[in-house]
């Protein structure tokens, strides 16, 4: 497709579940990133990709959170022992990788912890 | 901790009429800054940026200023449409060090009236 694709769109877990979230980036895009966002708050960041390599995972909010990009393209956000407070819409973006280069976004997974 | 701040979290504009939304940031290493738009459950779509070495860039209707030594920026449209009824994001970003990810504000939902 000529957008970023993220599955599912809607998730539903119980608490203490294992979900995982995936991005199919634009093509040729070498950065990805993932974000969320609360209700009534603005995206905020978790990590980014240069090519295969995590290049900052500096927003990950604890190690319940992990991301992979193995072969540079589609990456999986993945949350262990999720907890309600997880409950967001994760947003994927990805951009040609030139610095300052606007990045597109997906139209996001919302993810509901019961 | 907020960065970037969007002060007024609605705007109400009559059609034909200019919307300005307004950003403030508090970190002065923040270099580049970009202005997003959302519709209900959709991912944001860029709209317009600026670098920090302009004071000003113009997109068709849409006009980015920044007041740097304010630490502010704003966004007009003129004319305002209905189409441009949405939640706008003001979003960050510091090139040299710091997160690689952008840094957004609440958000402001402009509403545009016929």
């Amino acid at each position: 497709g000529a957008g970023v694709s993220q599955t599912p769109s809607n998730k539903v877990t119980e608490k203490g579940k294992y979900v995982e979230l995936r991005c199919d980036p634009i093509s040729g895009h070498t950065a990805l990133y993932w974000y969320r966002q609360s209700l009534g708050q603005g995206p905020e960041f978790l990590i980014y990709f240069q090519g295969t390599g995590a290049a900052d995972d500096s927003g990950l909010p604890n190690d319940r959170f992990f991301a992979v990009r193995p072969e540079g393209s589609v990456s999986t956000l993945k949350i262990q022992r999720t907890e309600r407070g997880d409950s967001a819409v994760y947003l994927c973006a990805s951009s040609p990788g030139r610095r300052n280069t606007e990045a597109f976004f997906g139209q996001g997974t919302r993810l509901t912890v019961v | 901790d907020q960065q970037v701040k969007q002060n007024s979290p609605s705007l109400s504009v009559q059609e034909g009429r200019i919307s300005i939304l307004n950003c403030d940031y508090t970190n002065s290493m923040f270099d580049y800054f970009l202005w997003y738009k959302k519709y209900p459950a959709e991912g944001p779509t860029f709209l317009i940026s600026i670098s920090s070495i302009k004071d000003k860039n113009e997109d068709g209707r849409f006009t980015v200023f920044l007041n740097k030594s304010a630490k502010h920026l704003s966004l007009h449209i003129v004319p305002s449409q209905p189409g441009d009824s949405a939640v706008y994001f003001c979003a960050a970003r510091a090139s040299g060090g710091g997160a690689d990810g952008l840094t957004f504000g609440k958000g402001t939902h402009l509403i545009i009236q016929p």
